[in-house]
């Protein structure tokens, strides 16, 4: 069982370039979020989607871009980077109900 | 808006002993609760989660946590540390319907030491 996969695991871009990430599931699930994680404060949703074709934001948009053209895929583009956007990328998924969020394993983003 | 907060950036317990990682949540509305845990250079797993069935959850791993209303608490528990216990620890908040759909509201999170 993949679950959800984010590629790549690890990136250093430079100031200015851009860069999309992938997250793809396979368990056919409507919901799909991407988070950042900095150290001491948590999780927090950059953008999410309801379903295929649609995205919504989050609590910390700026400076990113989604698109959910599929409904198992879902990307996260950076299209200037900027030091700040120095993170741990999260993609989660879940099906519709109260059912919990499954999450990948991360993407390292460093950006000099 | 929902908000969560953990009492305890760092906690540090030895081997065998009790384990409490605190939670403490705001919400206008009923919660649905979740506590994860995320080991070294990992995704987050989900350990146990209260959707207004019985307050008191139980886990993977041996954990156990109690929903309590007047307290807005979601404290989770372990009778006895392992080793491997040791991980970060998130609680998370969301509420049922409207425009939620299913967002978490992290926790700053809690890092579990163990020692022998």
């Amino acid at each position: 069982n993949a679950g959800v996969t984010q590629t790549p695991k690890f990136r250093v871009l430079k100031t200015g370039q851009s860069m999309t990430l992938l997250c793809a599931q396979d368990m056919n699930h409507e919901y799909m979020y991407w988070y950042r994680q900095d150290p001491g404060m948590g999780l927090r949703l950059i953008h999410y989607s309801v379903g295929e074709g649609t995205t919504a934001k989050g609590e910390v948009p700026d400076g990113y871009n989604v698109s959910r053209l599929k409904k198992q895929n879902f990307l996260l583009g950076l299209e200037s980077a900027a030091p700040s956007q120095t993170s741990v990328y999260f993609c989660a998924s879940r099906r519709e109900g109260n059912q919990p969020q499954h999450f990948g394993d991360g993407t390292r983003l460093s950006i000099l | 808006a929902q908000s969560v907060t953990q009492l305890g950036s760092h906690v540090s317990v030895s081997e065998g002993a009790l384990v409490l990682l605190r939670c403490n949540y705001s919400s206008s509305v009923p919660p649905y609760l979740f506590w994860y845990v995320q080991y070294p250079n990992q995704g987050l797993q989900l350990l146990l989660k209260y959707t207004s069935a019985a307050t008191l959850v139980k886990g993977i791993n041996g954990f156990e946590a109690e929903f309590k209303k007047s307290e807005t608490s979601f404290h989770l528990t372990k009778p006895s540390a392992h080793m491997s216990d040791a991980a970060e620890y998130f609680c998370a908040v969301t509420v049922s319907g409207g425009t939620s759909y299913g967002k978490l509201t992290f926790g700053q999170g809690t890092i579990l030491t163990v020692h022998p």
